[in-house]
């Protein structure tokens, strides 16, 4: 199946500094993907859609300004989380949707990073 | 508003069962219906999915069941083996550049 590669797989910053988890598709274009937080044992929260070319759609109650979302390319999206504080630590997902495969509209996800800010 | 219902939260099976999964959503504009596994630790994995223009795919152990009048659908893992624990969501999205909907998710254990 398709694969979408997460880079770093875990990150631990300092408070107060900017941490880049990047996201891309490496066999299919991927002209929409999306973040997720997920918390311990529980389901996946929708952060953002983020669209080639365009910018991000956030979902309500998460701050844009602090969780930079940038799709330059349609193999690649990044999710720069902003002046880290220690809730912030989590474990973040990306997904991007295949759909040109032969499925159709299949959505794939990352393996995920886990940051933790100290 | 939750929009897809999983159940049960957690479910326990002995090794060779039938684990069984259930899902029931609202939107009714929905048409993809994937089912992930989700290893501790790892970003969920597509295992199988299913559109509302067919009632049941199977794909080795595991079998989508999808009933559109009552708005569910359901996960079957035939011969459940202890590599088969892991959590398990259930998801729905429609036509577009729309994100899934997913529901809460249900740790399964299968015990030898």
């Amino acid at each position: 199946g398709a694969v979408v590669s997460q880079h770093p797989s875990r990150v631990i910053c300092k408070s107060g500094t900017s941490v880049k988890i990047e996201c891309r598709s490496l066999d299919f274009q991927a002209t929409t993907m999306f973040w997720y937080r997920q918390f311990p044992k529980q389901s996946l929260m929708l952060m953002a859609t983020s669209n080639e070319g365009s910018k991000a759609t956030y979902e309500q109650g998460v701050e844009k300004d602090k969780f930079l979302i940038n799709h330059a390319s349609l193999t690649l999206s990044t999710l720069t989380v902003t002046s880290a504080h220690p809730e912030d630590s989590s474990f973040y997902i990306c997904s991007a949707r295949d759909s040109q495969g032969a499925a159709g509209n299949t959505i794939y996800f990352g393996e995920g990073s886990w940051l933790t800010v100290v | 508003q939750q929009q897809v219902k999983q159940s049960p939260q957690s479910l326990i099976v002995q090794k060779g069962g039938i684990s069984i999964i259930n899902c029931a959503y609202e939107n009714t504009a929905f048409d993809y219906f994937p089912w992930y596994q989700q290893f501790p630790g790892k970003g969920p994995a597509l295992l199988i999915a299913i559109r509302p223009d067919v009632s049941e795919k199977k794909e080795g152990r595991f079998t989508i069941s999808f009933n559109k009048s009552a708005k569910q659908f359901s996960l079957h893992i035939m011969d459940s083996q202890p590599g088969d624990s892991a959590t398990y969501f259930c998801a729905a999205s429609y036509s577009g550049n729309t994100p899934l909907v997913f529901g809460k998710g249900t740790r399964l254990s299968v015990i030898a």
